[in-house]
Formats: structure tokens, C-alpha cells, sequence
């Protein structure tokens, strides 16, 4: 069993749809979620970032946490041409001191939001 | 210069030739990853450097050896790879706390193709 598990897609939807992506996992250790986005050509940029279960909101961008399903959810609305990209869920566990938390990325799921 | 560069942006090389990939980050970070980025794959953690010291090694083939002389540059040494070796490399810089999970700023990536 993968430790992350993403659905690849491709999804493709109309301009203006409410998009889902989501992303299970299997380590209860993790502690920090995050998603990123990555266009064609370039590298993965930081999207959003939450900790622990919960919802957090930015724009048109909502990311929920639920620890007790271990399951990850990126809620897209009014989705747009250029939120055609590569979205992908990476998480870690707690990370003390200096010590870095590995990331564990899922396979990213490709999204095309067409006029 | 901001962000994390990478050079070269592309690179095409044969079996048996010696060639370097460059990273450089401008955020003032602490700790420097090298990613293998495969079609259809996750992101694949192959070294962390921690303070310019390597603290892991993700049990990658020694045809590649990464060097981090000071804390803003990072390189991955090739030699003698493989086809299958073909992908986009990315490299990413993080600010370790112990605050906070470990968000990781990426560089655009070199796209090796190995001939």
C-alpha cells in the first residue's frame, strides 16, 4: 500500500465548476498538509497549507483536513483556464528542532479546466 | 535573483558522459532537497542537506553525487547514467524551525534526457 495515494486523472471541467481533489493516506503521523501546484514546464509552487484536521480558506481555494478518515480534500470554486495545472498533496510528521520532516508527495492528479 | 534557480533548464547527455546540475536559493534557507520528478510517479526524495550536511540519502545509485558547498547552492554531480535515469530533477529549499511543518520551496527543474 502506498503511504500516499492520489487519484491521477486526468480531470477535465467547464469554467466555472467546483473542483475536488483529494488524497488518502496511511501514516497517522502526519501531522502538516499541504498542496502544490505545478504548471506545465515548471516546478511545484505551495498552494496551500494547513495543520492538523480543519478547513482553511484562501480565494477560491479550500483545503480540509480530516485526520480521523485520514483524508485530504483541495475544493476549487469557480474554477478557471489557468487553474490548468498539476495538483499535488504532500504531507509530514511533526518536525522538532532542526530536524526536517520528510515529505511524502502523492502522484498529483492533472487538472484542465476548458472555457 | 529570487526563488530557487536551476541549471540548466534542459540537458541532454549520453551514457557516458560527466555533467553537473546547479541549484541556487536566494530565500536565506537552512536546508536544500534533490527530487527526481518521473512521469506518472511521486516526487522522489533522493538526498536532504541540513545545514550542508547531507542527512539523508534515499538510497539512491551512486552514478549521482550531490555536493552542497555552502548553504544557497546545491549540485548533483552525473556520471555514467542510465535511460531510465531520463526525468525532470527539481530542487527545493526549506527553512527549518521546528515550528511548523516543513515547507519546501521549489526550483523550475532540469529536464535530463539520457541518450
Amino acid at each position: 500500500q502506498k503511504e500516499v495515494e492520489q487519484d491521477p486523472g486526468p480531470l477535465s471541467v467547464p469554467e466555472g465548476a467546483i473542483v475536488s481533489l483529494n488524497c488518502t493516506y496511511s501514516n497517522s503521523a502526519f501531522q502538516y498538509f499541504m498542496w502544490y501546484r505545478q504548471y506545465s514546464r515548471k516546478g511545484p509552487e505551495l498552494l496551500m497549507y494547513t495543520y492538523s484536521s480543519g478547513n482553511k480558506e484562501d480565494g477560491r481555494f479550500t483545503a480540509q483536513v480530516d485526520k480521523s478518515s485520514k483524508y485530504i480534500s483541495l475544493f476549487i470554486r469557480d474554477s478557471q483556464p489557468s487553474d490548468s495545472a498539476t495538483y499535488l498533496c504532500a504531507m509530514s510528521p511533526y518536525a522538532g528542532g532542526t530536524s526536517y520532516g520528510k515529505l511524502t508527495f502523492g502522484q498529483g492528479t492533472i487538472l484542465t479546466v476548458h472555457p | 535573483e529570487t526563488g530557487v534557480t536551476q541549471t540548466p533548464r534542459h540537458l541532454v547527455m549520453g551514457m557516458t558522459n560527466k555533467k553537473s546540475l546547479k541549484c541556487e536559493q536566494h530565500l536565506g534557507h537552512n536546508a536544500m532537497y534533490w527530487y527526481k520528478q518521473s512521469a506518472k510517479k511521486p516526487l522522489e526524495l533522493m538526498f536532504v542537506y541540513s545545514l550542508e550536511e547531507r542527512v539523508e540519502n534515499n538510497s539512491v545509485p551512486s552514478r549521482f553525487s550531490p555536493e552542497c558547498p555552502n548553504s544557497s547552492h546545491l549540485f548533483l554531480h552525473l556520471h555514467t547514467l542510465q535511460p531510465e535515469d531520463s526525468a525532470l530533477y527539481l530542487c527545493a529549499s526549506s527553512q527549518l524551525t521546528g515550528e511548523r511543518g516543513d515547507i519546501q520551496y521549489f526550483g523550475a527543474g532540469t529536464r535530463l534526457s539520457v541518450l
